[in-house]
């Protein structure tokens, strides 16, 4: 166990509905993330929060909306997904330290299929 | 624009094999390096984290190197074991963005039969 966990673990949705996808870290770190794996490509950076306030938004499209309520806790809202948009959803956190002294400690992820 | 790239994509070895993986990027300009392993369907777990003033980290059995002007990296696997079979990832933290971004190879599958 890494201290970042993530719910569901499993997701099928349909291109209408609205769902939201939780990481939880119990590591006191300050500095958290999302990421997109999909098929045979590489892992793709999302968003970062640091201290709850959004420092990097990698052109990812507005039916992923993140919401950051505190330090410990990262949500990532879906509305109106496409069937490309399946992936394995990986949050991560880390300790901010200054500029790369932040190692990041990664949840299991959460398989979403849209259907 | 920073790439990393892992060779091979897959590799299959008999058990109590060592044996190497490679990572490279095309750009420098890094804080560190850092190799992780996924299993099927999971998170990814840290397995060594190099500075860019390192040159080498060892843990166990993995031992990683890192020549950053030539932009390189390898792992190595000493004695490997059914168990190690997953698949690598390599990231560079790249200078740029809020937190030096994690910039991701697509992963060596690795499998050690028995």
């Amino acid at each position: 166990e890494t201290g970042v966990t993530q719910t569901p673990r499993h997701l099928v949705m349909g291109m209408t509905n609205k769902k939201s996808l939780k990481c939880e870290q119990h590591l006191g770190h300050n500095a958290m993330y999302w990421y997109k794996q999909s098929a045979k490509k590489p892992l793709e950076l999302m968003f970062v929060y640091n201290f709850k306030e959004q420092t990097e938004n990698n052109s990812v499209p507005s039916r992923f909306s993140p919401e950051c309520p505190n330090s410990s806790h990262l949500f990532l809202h879906l509305h109106t997904l496409q069937p490309e948009d399946s992936a394995l959803y990986l949050c991560a956190s880390s300790q901010d330290r200054g500029r790369g002294q932040n190692e990041q400690y990664f949840g299991p992820g959460t398989r979403l299929t849209v259907t | 624009k920073q790439e990393v790239t892992q060779i091979p994509a897959a590799l299959s070895v008999p058990e109590g094999e060592n044996l190497v993986l490679n990572c490279s990027f095309t750009d420098s300009a890094i804080y560190n390096l850092q190799w992780f392993r996924q299993d099927p369907g999971k998170g990814l777990t840290s397995l060594l984290l190099i500075q860019s003033s390192q040159r080498e980290q060892t843990s166990g059995r993995l031992n990683a190197s890192l020549d950053k002007s030539s932009g390189r990296s390898t792992l190595y696997i000493a004695a490997s074991q059914p168990g190690d079979s997953a698949t690598y990832l390599c990231a560079v933290r790249h200078y740029g963005g809020s937190q030096g971004n994690l910039i991701f190879g697509k992963g060596t599958k690795l499998s050690v039969k028995p």
